[in-house]
């Protein structure tokens, strides 16, 4: 069965970093893209980004409001992929997602993460 | 980037009635488009891809119509669980926007 679990989601001063973990289980992690999308409280959803598989060179591609700070990568040994976010924003409070996938639709999400930016 | 709205943002509803929710989107996005049902606290569920394939355990009442810029998400008759948001999804280019979404609730 596939999975994905997403982790690390916490509070934060703004301007400080924060890493989200997705670990992923069922299938070949490192044959597969890997994305992150998030939810703002009471708002819809936003894509963040997502990482290709080695097969594809490990590029990423960003939403313009996370590009420069967010930084996508994976760990195929452990099947883990992460979103490491630098010089957080209050308006980065979101739950976030994991899926396995990057340029097909979302058929597996994590149950999601929430991260709460706030002095 | 391209931008999608969505209408109606909200709509009530009745167990039964036949529902359809409309996708526009702001350039020609062939049939890069998805829909997700979200219930409040969980993660969105994948319906539709491709805007009229029918995601593998999605119940035959959802079906999904559209191209270019214009598509829809039709319930043929609404079931007491899906009452639920919509949301859908272009796949066309970067980035990968989503529409407002729309809430179905019981009349």
């Amino acid at each position: 069965e596939v999975q994905v679990v997403e982790s690390g989601g916490g509070l934060v001063q703004p301007g400080r970093s924060l890493r989200l973990s997705c670990t992923a289980s069922g299938f070949t992690f490192g044959d597969y893209a890997m994305s992150w999308f998030r939810q703002a409280p009471g708002k819809g959803l936003e894509w963040v980004g997502f990482i290709r598989s080695k097969a594809y060179g490990e590029t990423t591609e960003y939403a313009a409001s996370v590009k420069g700070r967010f930084t996508i990568s994976r760990d195929d040994s452990k099947s883990i992929a992460y979103l490491q976010m630098n010089s957080l924003k209050t308006e980065d409070t979101a739950v976030y997602y994991c899926t396995r996938g990057g340029l097909v639709p979302a058929s597996y999400w994590g149950q999601g993460t929430l991260v709460t930016v706030s002095s | 980037a391209i931008q999608l709205t969505q209408s109606p943002s909200s709509l009530s509803a009745s167990v039964g009635d036949r529902v359809t929710i409309t996708c526009r989107a702001s350039q020609g996005i062939s049939s890069a488009l998805a829909w997700y049902q979200q219930k409040p606290g969980k993660a969105p569920k994948l319906l539709i891809y491709d805007a009229s394939s029918l995601e593998s355990g999605v119940p035959s009442r959802f079906s999904g119509s559209g191209s270019g810029t214009d598509f829809t998400l039709t319930i043929s008759s609404l079931q007491p669980e899906d009452f639920a948001t919509y949301h859908c999804q272009q796949f066309n280019s970067y980035p990968f926007t989503f529409g407002p979404g729309t809430k179905v609730d019981i009349k």
